[in-house]
């Protein structure tokens, strides 16, 4: 069965450090990947997305993400985190098409240390 | 850009009684909308999908009978927890597609069952 797995649940990094999220899917083919962010309370904001081509993707707010076919990982990444960036990501794949149903990760809450 | 509406942002019911939640998209025609529900500090459950004009498509697991869906127009679709019990208390998120703008998240909905 298809699935997107995100080991880290909870990741502490001071602020001005580097950040890496990993995101690994299980699929066939290759899917449609996404990296969302969610603050408490709130709905998910778009940070990324890979459908084809470079696989190096830049997102919004600094972040981007590289898709890795032979690790099956979509992993993302900032290099220098603000304190504003504290809040839940998921990792999220489209099945079979850019038009289907999204399923996420279990997320990775992400704290920053003054 | 791609916006989705979703109302009201909490709702507190009674058990027993039914609740209504709207999602909206506001300039865009939304060929498929998706329901999602998140338990606190989990992730999000893809509930059911549906496109416009025809049933919806549940999830394994969802009751079809308790969580009805309608999307009765491209830019409207409503979830309605029927006979709503404090378990069902949750945070419901929508999620609309439109061919050139991909997936657009509502902001969810806080319901709380007492």
């Amino acid at each position: 069965a298809q699935s997107v797995t995100q080991p880290d649940i909870h990741i502490t990094v001071s602020e001005g450090a580097s950040l890496e999220l990993r995101c690994n899917y299980s699929y066939g083919a290759t899917p449609y990947l996404f990296w969302y962010v969610q603050s408490p309370g709130q709905g998910l904001q778009l940070l990324l997305k890979y459908f084809s081509g470079d696989t190096l993707v830049q997102g919004i707010k600094g972040f981007e993400a590289e898709f890795k076919r032979s690790q099956s990982s979509f992993n993302l990444r900032k290099p220098s985190v603000h304190w504003s960036d504290a809040a839940e990501y998921f990792c999220a794949v489209a099945l079979y098409s850019s038009a289907s149903k999204i399923i996420f990760g279990s997320g990775t809450r992400l704290s920053i240390r003054p | 850009g791609a916006v989705v509406s979703q109302h009201p942002s909490w709702v507190i019911c009674k058990s027993g009684t039914s609740v209504k939640i709207e999602c909206r998209s506001l300039d865009f025609q939304a060929t498929t909308m998706f329901w999602y529900r998140q338990f606190p500090k989990q992730s999000l459950m893809l509930m059911a999908t549906s496109n416009e004009g025809s049933k919806a498509t549940y999830e394994q697991g969802v009751e079809k009978d308790k969580f009805l869906i309608n999307h009765a127009s491209l830019t409207l679709s409503t979830l309605t927890v029927t006979s709503a019990h404090p378990e069902d208390s949750s945070f419901y998120i929508c999620s609309a597609r439109a061919t050139n703008y991909g997936y657009t998240f509502g902001s969810g909905t806080r319901l709380t069952v007492v």
